[in-house]
Protein backbone atom coordinates (compact mmCIF):
# COMPACT_ATOMS: atom_id res chain seq x y z
CA UNK A 1 0.00 0.00 0.00
CA UNK A 2 1.28 4.00 -0.52
CA UNK A 3 2.48 5.53 2.31
CA UNK A 4 1.82 9.06 3.61
CA UNK A 5 2.44 11.37 1.27
CA UNK A 6 3.07 15.02 1.91
CA UNK A 7 4.27 17.84 -0.64
CA UNK A 8 6.02 20.17 -0.62
CA UNK A 9 9.01 18.11 0.37
CA UNK A 10 10.58 21.56 1.10
CA UNK A 11 9.03 25.08 0.70
CA UNK A 12 10.74 28.62 1.56
CA UNK A 13 8.66 31.39 1.92
CA UNK A 14 9.63 34.98 3.16
CA UNK A 15 7.93 36.10 6.09
CA UNK A 16 3.90 37.02 5.84
CA UNK A 17 3.84 34.76 3.17
CA UNK A 18 0.51 31.95 3.00
CA UNK A 19 1.77 28.71 3.04
CA UNK A 20 0.05 25.62 2.25
CA UNK A 21 1.28 22.05 3.04
CA UNK A 22 -0.76 18.76 1.94
CA UNK A 23 -1.03 15.04 3.37
CA UNK A 24 -2.60 12.70 1.53
CA UNK A 25 -3.13 9.57 4.17
CA UNK A 26 -2.85 5.67 3.44
CA UNK A 27 -6.29 5.24 2.06
CA UNK A 28 -8.67 3.94 4.69
CA UNK A 29 -6.91 5.79 7.50
CA UNK A 30 -9.92 7.56 9.44
CA UNK A 31 -6.99 8.86 11.58
CA UNK A 32 -4.67 12.18 10.32
CA UNK A 33 -2.31 13.94 12.50
CA UNK A 34 0.02 16.57 12.09
CA UNK A 35 3.11 17.15 13.92
CA UNK A 36 5.65 19.76 13.63
CA UNK A 37 9.19 20.02 14.96
CA UNK A 38 11.10 23.40 15.33
CA UNK A 39 14.71 23.43 15.15
CA UNK A 40 16.46 21.79 18.53
CA UNK A 41 13.43 21.12 19.66
CA UNK A 42 10.88 18.21 20.04
CA UNK A 43 8.43 16.88 17.66
CA UNK A 44 4.85 18.62 18.97
CA UNK A 45 1.78 17.09 18.44
CA UNK A 46 -0.76 20.24 16.59
CA UNK A 47 -4.05 18.15 16.00
CA UNK A 48 -6.03 15.42 15.02
CA UNK A 49 -8.49 14.58 12.85
CA UNK A 50 -10.97 11.59 12.71
CA UNK A 51 -12.16 11.63 8.95
CA UNK A 52 -13.54 15.15 8.34
CA UNK A 53 -13.74 16.23 11.98
CA UNK A 54 -11.08 17.84 14.36
CA UNK A 55 -10.88 15.50 17.32
CA UNK A 56 -7.90 17.31 19.25
CA UNK A 57 -6.65 20.83 17.98
CA UNK A 58 -5.12 21.74 21.63
CA UNK A 59 -1.50 22.36 19.90
CA UNK A 60 -2.47 24.32 16.91
CA UNK A 61 0.12 27.56 18.17
CA UNK A 62 -2.55 30.28 16.92
CA UNK A 63 -4.89 31.19 14.69
CA UNK A 64 -2.20 31.86 11.86
CA UNK A 65 -2.63 28.01 11.44
CA UNK A 66 -5.16 26.49 9.62
CA UNK A 67 -5.92 22.82 9.11
CA UNK A 68 -8.95 21.19 6.94
CA UNK A 69 -9.56 17.74 6.13
CA UNK A 70 -12.44 17.99 3.93
CA UNK A 71 -14.09 15.11 2.71
CA UNK A 72 -12.22 12.95 5.15
CA UNK A 73 -9.43 12.02 2.21
CA UNK A 74 -6.43 14.51 2.35
CA UNK A 75 -5.76 17.40 4.73
CA UNK A 76 -4.69 21.17 4.00
CA UNK A 77 -2.36 23.09 6.55
CA UNK A 78 -2.21 26.50 5.76
CA UNK A 79 -0.25 29.06 7.52
CA UNK A 80 -1.15 32.59 7.01
CA UNK A 81 1.09 34.85 7.22
CA UNK A 82 3.93 32.45 8.32
CA UNK A 83 6.44 34.30 10.72
CA UNK A 84 9.88 32.99 11.53
CA UNK A 85 9.33 30.76 14.48
CA UNK A 86 7.10 29.24 11.98
CA UNK A 87 10.53 27.70 9.95
CA UNK A 88 10.58 23.44 11.27
CA UNK A 89 9.80 20.33 9.55
CA UNK A 90 5.84 19.93 9.57
CA UNK A 91 4.92 15.62 9.74
CA UNK A 92 1.72 14.74 9.28
CA UNK A 93 0.85 10.30 10.44
CA UNK A 94 -2.50 8.42 9.54
CA UNK A 95 -3.55 5.80 11.70
CA UNK A 96 -7.02 3.09 11.00
CA UNK A 97 -9.79 3.34 13.50
CA UNK A 98 -8.92 0.41 15.61
CA UNK A 99 -8.47 1.46 19.27
CA UNK A 100 -6.09 4.37 17.73
CA UNK A 101 -2.92 4.75 19.48
CA UNK A 102 -2.05 0.79 20.32
CA UNK A 103 -0.58 0.56 17.17
CA UNK A 104 2.18 2.61 15.79
CA UNK A 105 1.32 5.45 13.29
CA UNK A 106 2.72 5.99 9.87
CA UNK A 107 4.29 9.25 9.39
CA UNK A 108 5.01 11.03 5.99
CA UNK A 109 8.42 12.56 4.79
CA UNK A 110 7.62 16.05 6.04
CA UNK A 111 7.44 19.42 4.88
CA UNK A 112 10.40 21.49 5.66
CA UNK A 113 9.07 25.16 6.19
CA UNK A 114 11.50 27.92 6.18
CA UNK A 115 10.34 31.32 6.55
CA UNK A 116 13.18 33.78 5.54
CA UNK B 1 2.51 19.11 30.49
CA UNK B 2 3.85 15.31 29.61
CA UNK B 3 7.11 15.42 27.96
CA UNK B 4 9.21 12.64 26.86
CA UNK B 5 13.72 13.56 27.37
CA UNK B 6 16.13 10.69 26.42
CA UNK B 7 19.45 10.62 27.38
CA UNK B 8 22.26 10.37 25.74
CA UNK B 9 21.59 13.45 23.24
CA UNK B 10 24.36 11.69 20.68
CA UNK B 11 25.89 8.54 20.78
CA UNK B 12 28.63 7.49 18.39
CA UNK B 13 29.75 3.91 18.39
CA UNK B 14 31.74 1.44 16.18
CA UNK B 15 29.97 -0.92 13.80
CA UNK B 16 28.72 -3.98 15.75
CA UNK B 17 28.73 -2.54 19.34
CA UNK B 18 25.53 -2.48 21.32
CA UNK B 19 24.01 1.25 21.10
CA UNK B 20 21.94 1.82 24.17
CA UNK B 21 19.11 5.08 24.61
CA UNK B 22 16.81 6.45 27.05
CA UNK B 23 14.04 7.88 27.40
CA UNK B 24 11.87 9.42 30.29
CA UNK B 25 8.33 10.39 30.87
CA UNK B 26 6.54 12.67 33.20
CA UNK B 27 2.55 11.00 33.61
CA UNK B 28 0.59 7.97 33.03
CA UNK B 29 0.68 6.24 29.86
CA UNK B 30 -1.16 3.57 28.02
CA UNK B 31 1.99 2.93 25.95
CA UNK B 32 5.23 3.96 24.77
CA UNK B 33 6.62 3.86 21.23
CA UNK B 34 9.84 4.55 19.51
CA UNK B 35 10.81 6.13 16.04
CA UNK B 36 13.74 6.50 13.87
CA UNK B 37 14.33 9.30 11.36
CA UNK B 38 17.07 9.21 9.12
CA UNK B 39 18.62 12.34 8.04
CA UNK B 40 15.64 13.73 5.72
CA UNK B 41 13.68 11.55 6.04
CA UNK B 42 10.27 10.55 7.51
CA UNK B 43 9.55 9.07 10.81
CA UNK B 44 9.23 5.20 10.95
CA UNK B 45 7.71 3.13 13.79
CA UNK B 46 10.03 0.80 15.04
CA UNK B 47 8.12 -1.27 18.23
CA UNK B 48 5.77 -0.33 20.40
CA UNK B 49 5.81 -1.56 24.47
CA UNK B 50 2.30 -1.45 26.17
CA UNK B 51 2.06 -0.22 29.38
CA UNK B 52 1.26 -4.14 31.29
CA UNK B 53 4.51 -4.92 29.45
CA UNK B 54 8.15 -5.28 30.63
CA UNK B 55 10.23 -5.89 28.14
CA UNK B 56 9.79 -6.51 23.61
CA UNK B 57 12.06 -7.59 21.16
CA UNK B 58 12.04 -6.83 17.51
CA UNK B 59 14.96 -8.52 15.53
CA UNK B 60 18.15 -6.77 16.68
CA UNK B 61 15.57 -4.41 18.86
CA UNK B 62 15.20 -4.76 22.82
CA UNK B 63 13.02 -2.03 24.70
CA UNK B 64 12.14 -2.37 28.02
CA UNK B 65 9.46 -0.41 30.21
CA UNK B 66 9.80 0.72 33.88
CA UNK B 67 6.36 2.20 34.74
CA UNK B 68 7.21 2.98 38.16
CA UNK B 69 10.16 4.63 37.22
CA UNK B 70 8.60 6.42 34.48
CA UNK B 71 11.18 5.31 32.05
CA UNK B 72 12.02 2.99 28.60
CA UNK B 73 15.44 1.96 27.17
CA UNK B 74 15.76 0.95 23.54
CA UNK B 75 18.47 -1.38 22.77
CA UNK B 76 19.91 -1.80 19.30
CA UNK B 77 22.52 -4.85 19.29
CA UNK B 78 25.03 -5.58 16.81
CA UNK B 79 24.70 -2.13 15.16
CA UNK B 80 25.12 -1.46 11.83
CA UNK B 81 26.46 2.24 9.31
CA UNK B 82 22.35 1.42 8.41
CA UNK B 83 21.65 2.48 12.24
CA UNK B 84 22.29 6.04 12.05
CA UNK B 85 19.50 7.90 12.69
CA UNK B 86 17.56 10.00 15.08
CA UNK B 87 15.65 7.95 17.68
CA UNK B 88 12.46 8.68 19.26
CA UNK B 89 10.09 8.03 21.90
CA UNK B 90 6.70 8.85 21.75
CA UNK B 91 4.31 7.83 24.94
CA UNK B 92 0.81 7.71 24.07
CA UNK B 93 -1.29 9.12 27.37
CA UNK B 94 -4.32 7.06 28.20
CA UNK B 95 -7.43 7.20 27.70
CA UNK B 96 -6.03 4.97 25.05
CA UNK B 97 -7.77 6.53 22.06
CA UNK B 98 -6.78 10.30 22.37
CA UNK B 99 -3.94 9.56 19.01
CA UNK B 100 -1.72 12.45 20.72
CA UNK B 101 1.78 10.78 20.94
CA UNK B 102 4.39 13.06 22.85
CA UNK B 103 7.42 12.79 21.91
CA UNK B 104 11.24 12.92 23.43
CA UNK B 105 13.53 15.59 22.04
CA UNK B 106 15.63 12.64 20.13
CA UNK B 107 19.06 10.52 20.34
CA UNK B 108 21.36 11.03 17.48
CA UNK B 109 22.83 7.64 16.91
CA UNK B 110 26.27 7.64 14.58
CA UNK B 111 27.70 3.82 13.96
CA UNK B 112 31.21 4.22 12.08
CA UNK B 113 31.47 1.73 9.86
Amino acid sequence: EAGVTQFPSHSVIEKGQTVTLRCDPISGHDNLYWYRRVMGKEIKFLLHFVKESKQDESGMPNNRFLAERTGGTYSTLKVQPAELEDSGVYFCASSPNRGTSNYGYTFGSGTRLTVV
Amino acid sequence: SQQGEEDPQALSIQEGENATMNCSYKTSINNLQWYRQNSGRGLVHLILIRSNEREKHSGRLRVTLDTSKKSSSLLITASRAADTASYFCATAPPPGNTGKLIFGQGTTLQVKP
